[in-house]
């Protein structure tokens, strides 16, 4: 099992640039998580999706920032423009199940990102 | 609005030496607690939940809801354990059930 995978797993771009982020969780697992995690800091839910619905998006920056997950599967975060603020880690995780049960998350290895 | 404190961001002990990473929370409810551990180059994982009331890896963490915490504990530090420590909770928050991490403790073990 290679767990939650992520790609790239580095990237480099200039400010106002856009990104993608990309995203295949473990077999099975229906509820799919996007962080972002700053130096220093822990995770910052970003976008939370049961199945192919973002149920928590509260938290996602929609001027520029945009998330799908199409087929329930696998998952997309874009960034369009990148702003230099925007240079950290990325996190994608799973977990089984959904709703009000709080399961484990699996986490992927992350995307670190650098805007110049 | 829930929140997780951990006041240290790096604690260091000497190896053998008894181990107690601070998490305080606040929530209004009944919260759901983790640890999460990121080993050196390794990827963020759940060490210990609090209703499992279990010892893993010889860390363990009690729910004291009269302190709002959920402090770790392991009674003889190991070289091994040094990493970088995550409380998290679990709880509904403007009616999502969200997770919200604190900012971490880097735990050094001193040879």
């Amino acid at each position: 099992e290679a767990g939650v995978v992520q790609s790239p797993r580095y990237k480099i771009i200039e400010k106002k640039q856009p990104v993608a982020f990309w995203c295949n969780p473990i077999s099975g697992h229906n509820t799919l998580y996007w962080y972002l995690q700053n130096l220093g800091q822990g995770p910052e839910l970003l976008i939370r999706y049961e199945n192919e619905e973002a149920v928590d998006d509260s938290q996602l920056p929609k001027d520029r920032f945009s998330a799908e997950r199409l087929k329930g599967v696998d998952s997309t975060l874009k960034i369009q423009p990148a702003e230099l603020g925007d240079s950290a880690v990325y996190l994608c995780a799973s977990s089984p199940g959904q709703g009000a049960f709080s399961y484990e998350q699996y986490f992927g290895p992350g995307t670190r990102l650098t805007v110049t | 609005a829930q929140r997780v404190t951990q006041p240290e961001k790096l604690l260091s002990v000497f190896k053998g030496a008894p181990v107690e990473l601070k998490c305080n929370y606040s929530y209004s409810g009944s919260p759901e607690l983790f640890w999460y551990v990121q080993y050196s180059r390794q990827r963020l994982q759940l060490l210990l939940r609090h209703i499992s009331r279990e010892s893993i890896k010889g860390f363990t963490a009690d729910l004291n809801k009269g302190e709002t915490s959920f402090h770790l504990k392991k009674p003889f530090a190991q070289e091994e354990d040094s990493a970088m420590y995550y409380c998290a909770l679990s709880g509904l928050s403007g009616g999502y059930q969200k997770v919200t991490f604190g900012t971490g403790t880097k735990l050094q073990v001193i040879p």
